[in-house]
């Protein structure tokens, strides 16, 4: 079974602070990828990005960065400097290699992290 | 542009009664997923279709139901057995066989009961 953890329910910040939602999963899987997405208030998800098992290169994007450490299992978004407009609720989400019946390879999110930035 | 489409924005259901939430899309992509949130609770998977004419169970399917007769089009039915369907759903899609591929997500439908 897959698991994934977002400890942090609401976080509120003031504008220009830093910011860094933490995930943390769980998965007996050797091959997975790890993904961030964005829900703003109008509530689509937006796809922020992705990461495989086997890279652990962190991630630099403009005022986003991502911290995957496999040893602690834990993937981190930083918002450096942030903007009213990152206020959303932001999801942490696995995909495993392990499959049911058609193949899907189907996504686990977690509970979420609302990021309020005031201005 | 290309994208999925989710109709009606705001939806009331009747006690008793089924209502059916549509979901277009015209990515081109083979797999379609359902998806639940209520606050506090994440995303939670409904339904999903690898191709036409094939769906399977996800993890919370009692009291809904699909049907996938267009690569295009998933649209799911909330049936009266469904006894709290107060929430916000969402559809997705992807391409199916590919672990790294992202999903992508309609504007969801906001469920209440009158």
């Amino acid at each position: 079974a897959q698991k994934v953890t977002q400890a942090q329910t609401e976080i509120s910040v003031v504008e220009k602070e830093d910011v860094t939602l933490d995930c943390v999963y769980e998965t007996r899987d050797t091959t997975y990828y790890l993904f961030w997405y964005k829900q703003p208030p109008s509530g689509e998800l937006v796809f922020l990005i992705r990461r495989n098992s086997f890279d652990e290169q962190n991630e630099i994007s403009g005022r986003y960065s991502w911290n995957f450490q496999k040893s602690t299992s834990s993937f981190n978004f930083t918002i450096t400097a942030s903007q009213v407009v990152d206020s959303a609720v932001y999801f942490c989400a696995l995909s495993g290699a392990t499959y049911s019946g058609a193949g899907s390879y189907q996504l686990t999110f977690g509970k979420g992290t609302k990021l309020s930035v005031i201005p | 542009d290309g994208g999925i489409t989710q109709s009606p924005k705001y939806l009331f259901r009747k006690e008793g009664q089924n209502v059916t939430l549509s979901c277009e899309q015209n990515l081109n992509h083979d797999a379609m997923y359902w998806y639940r949130q209520d606050p506090g609770q994440g995303l939670r998977l409904i339904y999903y279709s690898q191709i036409v004419n094939d769906f399977q169970k996800g993890d919370i399917a009692e009291g809904y139901s699909v049907s996938r007769e267009k690569k295009e089009s998933f649209p799911l039915t909330v049936t009266s057995a469904q006894k709290n369907p107060t929430a916000f759903y969402l559809c997705a899609s992807s391409i199916p066989t590919a672990l790294n591929q992202p999903q992508h997500f309609g504007d969801g439908t906001r469920l209440s009961i009158l």
